[in-house]
Order: structure tokens, then C-alpha cells, then sequence
């Protein structure tokens, strides 16, 4: 099976500018959760979704959105990037209550 | 509420010498445990997991786990490091119903020395 994919895998912006990252899980897997990593905060939860609904939640402001398609494809969006959202951001995929599979990430550059 | 504790984030051996790295977990629900390591620049790799029955669970490139219920413990073991063991790994537990949400630990990077 392949694995889980993220596009792009390098992305750089200016202040101000919006982003949108793009995930495919592995076959068959509908949970898919996003993370953003960072050498200061570690590795932080942003969200879960499972069957096109949100289903958990971390705490982060508004800017961060996401969304899931029928066939389990995965898109998070930042809205007005600011410097402190130069990170990883990892997608994992993984059956109900399973093992998390994740990707290569997404190095997302602010400027 | 669930959570993960891992004990020193910084962790430095000697090539051949015992890999110990320390997890603590909290549950009020029978958890399962996880054990990832990361490259630089890549994504999380699954080292091993705990579901349910053994307590010793083996995985990847000579390591393994042990859980014990009683010390809420998840330590992650190996006999030998290697140089090419030098990252970073992270321990995670997940509940086996309600929301699923998935909780890392803070990471514990790993230096082996020549």
C-alpha cells in the first residue's frame, strides 16, 4: 500500500499571505489528523477528521481550518500567516483507534 | 484525561552501550502505546505499539517496550545503540474508546557517541 503523501513538501510565504496543505491517506484509512511541529513547542495537535467531520480539536486560534473529502483526502488552510507558523506540519492517517501512519510533512517557511 | 510524560529530553550513550528511554503515561481507560522515531526532516516512524495482550513488545531495529500497568510505564529499551539510532523519538498513548485523540509526548532526542 502507499503511504501517506503530503503536498508540497517545501512551501515558503510572505506575512499576511494564506496556505493550503494537501494530505492523501493510506487506502482505506478515514481518521486523518494533522500536526504541527515546531524546535520550540514540539510536536503540537491542530485536528481530526474522521468521515468529513471534525472530530478533535486542539488549541489553536482560527487561522487554522481543515477540511476532509469523500474519499479521505485532507486540506488544512492558514489564513494571514504570521512567522511563528514557519513549522513541519505532519499528516497521519490511520484506522479507528489505530496506529497513526504518517507523512513526510510539509516545511512551511514564513517570511 | 490522558497524557504522556517522557523523561529527559535529551538522552546521550555510547555506541554499543544500553538504550533506556523513559515513558509515563496516564489513563483512565485501557491505553495503547505507541513508540515513533523521527529523522531530521521526516515525517514520524511507528517503532512499536502496545494493544492488548504481551507486555514485551518487540519492533524495529532491535528495540522494545515493556508495559507495566502497575508503574504506568512504557519504557522504550535497546541492548546495543547503534550510530545510526541518533534521533528523536516520541511516545504516544491513544484510548481504546470515546474520542481516540491521539497524545505525544514531548520527544526525547538521542545522541550516540563514537
Amino acid at each position: 500500500k502507499a503511504g501517506v503523501t503530503q503536498t508540497p513538501r517545501y512551501l515558503i510565504k510572505t506575512r499576511g499571505q494564506q496556505v493550503t496543505l494537501s494530505c492523501s491517506p493510506i487506502s482505506g484509512h478515514r481518521s486523518v489528523s494533522w500536526y504541527q511541529q515546531t524546535p520550540g513547542q514540539g510536536l503540537q495537535f491542530l485536528f481530526e477528521y474522521f468521515s468529513e467531520t471534525q472530530r478533535n480539536k486542539g488549541n489553536f486560534p482560527g487561522r487554522f481550518s481543515g477540511r476532509q473529502f469523500s474519499n479521505s483526502r485532507s486540506e488544512m488552510n492558514v489564513s494571514t500567516l504570521e512567522l511563528g507558523d514557519s513549522a513541519l506540519y505532519l499528516c497521519a492517517s490511520s484506522l479507528v483507534g489505530d496506529t497513526q501512519y504518517f507523512g513526510p510533512g510539509t516545511r512551511l517557511t514564513v517570511l | 484525561a490522558q497524557s504522556v510524560t517522557q523523561l529527559g529530553s535529551h538522552v546521550s550513550v555510547s555506541e554499543g552501550a544500553l538504550v533506556l528511554l523513559r515513558c509515563n503515561y496516564s489513563s483512565s481507560v485501557p491505553p495503547y502505546l505507541f513508540w515513533y522515531v523521527q529523522y531530521p526532516n521526516q515525517g514520524l516512524q511507528l517503532l512499536l505499539k502496545y494493544t492488548t495482550g504481551a507486555t514485551l513488545v518487540k519492533g524495529i531495529n532491535g528495540f522494545e517496550a515493556e508495559f507495566k500497568k502497575s508503574e504506568t510505564s512504557f519504557h522504550l529499551t535497546k541492548p546495543s545503540a547503534h550510530m545510526s539510532d541518533a534521533a528523536e523519538y516520541f511516545c504516544a498513548v491513544t484510548s481504546t474508546s470515546g474520542t481516540y485523540k491521539y497524545i505525544f509526548g514531548t520527544g526525547t532526542r538521542l545522541k550516540v557517541l563514537a
